[in-house]
């Protein structure tokens, strides 16, 4: 079945400690992006990768890195969360947005909680 | 900043109403466009991408207006099922990002 995997769906945590979330899609999908979503202001971007090993900000990179060492891996890393990033997470992937059209399909989402 | 406007709503309409949804886009360089559908709580899912031409889909209904920057998207006969946040998407060309706009939430009762 064609998806896009995120672990954990759900994580409570405290502030400062590093914490990884994966995403893994099994489409060969060229691009990859990470979404945040928070009440009132929509899914925002985090950062993206159009292929491996070229990844770029989005609209809220800050406290955040992510890698794209292999294509269907694409892990978001919080170094020290904070609480302002407690959010819903969502990882997506697509063919190459150049071509137009191309759905983005979203991974289930990621509910975190930095205390 | 690029950024993509809807109203927010709520809309509540009865079964079998129509009711359309537009939302406004400032980067006049973006190329494609898209509705997505979202449960609560839920992933994004992609309803229908928008034509230049206007495409429909069974019940929905998508118009691009280019010199107006505004997208619209019509529902016929409106369902239970169609209760849902509605997400208006441009995509804004070399950048390779996408800008969501925040959601226009439907709720559509019998």
């Amino acid at each position: 079945e064609a998806q896009v995997t995120q672990n954990p769906r759900y994580l409570i945590t405290v502030t400062g400690k590093k914490l990884t979330v994966t995403c893994s899609q099994n489409m060969n999908h060229e691009y990859m992006s990470w979404y945040r979503q928070d009440p009132g202001l929509g899914l925002r971007q985090i950062y993206y990768s159009m292929n491996v090993e070229v990844t770029d900000k989005g609209d809220v990179p800050e406290g955040y890195k992510v890698s794209r060492k292999e294509k269907r891996n694409f892990p978001l890393i919080l170094e020290s969360p904070s609480p302002n990033q407690t959010s819903l997470y969502f990882c997506a992937s697509s063919p190459p947005l150049m071509s137009s059209y191309n759905e983005q399909f979203f991974g289930p989402g990621t509910r975190l909680t930095v205390l | 900043r690029k950024e993509v406007e809807q109203d927010p709503g709520p809309f509540n309409v009865p079964e079998g109403a129509t009711v359309a949804f537009n939302c406004t886009y400032s980067n006049s360089a973006s190329q494609s466009f898209f509705w997505y559908r979202q449960d609560c709580r839920k992933e994004p899912k992609l309803l229908m991408s928008v034509y230049s031409s206007g495409n429909e889909d069974g019940r929905f209904t998508a118009q691009l207006n280019r010199a107006s920057q505004y997208i619209s998207l019509l529902i016929r006969d409106s369902k239970l099922s169609d209760s849902a946040t509605y997400l208006c998407v441009a995509y804004g060309g070399s950048q390779g990002n996408l800008i969501f706009g925040k959601g226009t939430k439907l709720s559509v009762k019998p």
